[in-house]
């Protein structure tokens, strides 16, 4: 079975600081994307990164995706209370089926 | 925007009852999945369905059974409730043009 870990499992920053989370695997992964989900809500799609050694940027979001195609980390700079959520990533199989596999989650807490 | 809607935000069943969770979307997607989310062990994938009344298994279905007779909606079945399935229930639909899953915005399932 596939799993995806991830790093920290809770983070509480002040504003203004930088932060990184990992999503780590032993398997290969034929994509891997990254969901922030708030209270009371669903999870929200923020990026799908799927070559390895790619490098995305979202405003103050940089996502990376591992040479190997089996890690994953975020990277946020001057973290506001709005960041504030749960991260979480997922990996799409090499199989091809649509059993996307979801890491344990990141709560983060950006203090005002 | 896509929508994804639940039946319920909240739910309250008792042992041994029969629990029904609906999911509807409005953007004509083939593909929905619905997941159960715990406290540490992010979303896990209970069932999913590529169209009409096709479904598959995913990580954890024992216990629950799926529906899906027209293509806006899949519904989730608890056939017998127990304890162990007290839950946050979320449902999704894949846009398989961008490989975005759009999510609901979840029923907390309480069994007593």
């Amino acid at each position: 079975t596939q799993l995806l870990e991830q790093s920290p499992q809770f983070l509480s920053i002040q504003e203004g600081e930088n932060l990184t989370v990992y999503c780590n695997s032993s398997s290969v992964f034929s994509s891997l994307q990254w969901y922030r989900q708030e209270p009371g809500e669903g999870p929200v799609l923020l990026v799908t990164v799927v070559t390895g050694g790619e490098v995305k940027k979202l405003k103050r979001l940089t996502f990376q995706f591992g040479d190997a195609r089996k890690d994953s980390s975020l990277h946020i700079t001057a973290a506001q209370p709005g960041d504030t959520g749960l991260y979480l990533c997922a990996g799409a199989p090499t199989s091809g089926t649509y059993k996307y596999i979801f890491g344990t989650g990141t709560r983060l807490k950006v203090l005002a | 925007d896509v929508k994804v809607t639940q039946s319920s935000r909240y739910l309250v069943k008792r042992t041994g009852e029969k629990v029904f969770l609906e999911c509807v979307q409005d953007m004509d997607h083939e593909n929905m999945f619905w997941y159960r989310q715990d406290p540490g062990l992010g979303l896990r994938l209970i069932y999913f369905s590529y169209d009409v009344k096709m479904k598959e298994k995913g990580d954890i279905p024992e216990g629950y059974s799926v529906s899906r007779e027209k293509k806006e909606r899949f519904s989730l079945i608890l056939e017998s409730a127990s304890t162990n399935q007290t839950s946050m229930y979320l449902c999704a639909s894949r846009d398989s043009s961008t490989d975005t899953q759009y999510f609901g915005p979840g029923t907390r399932l309480t069994v007593l």
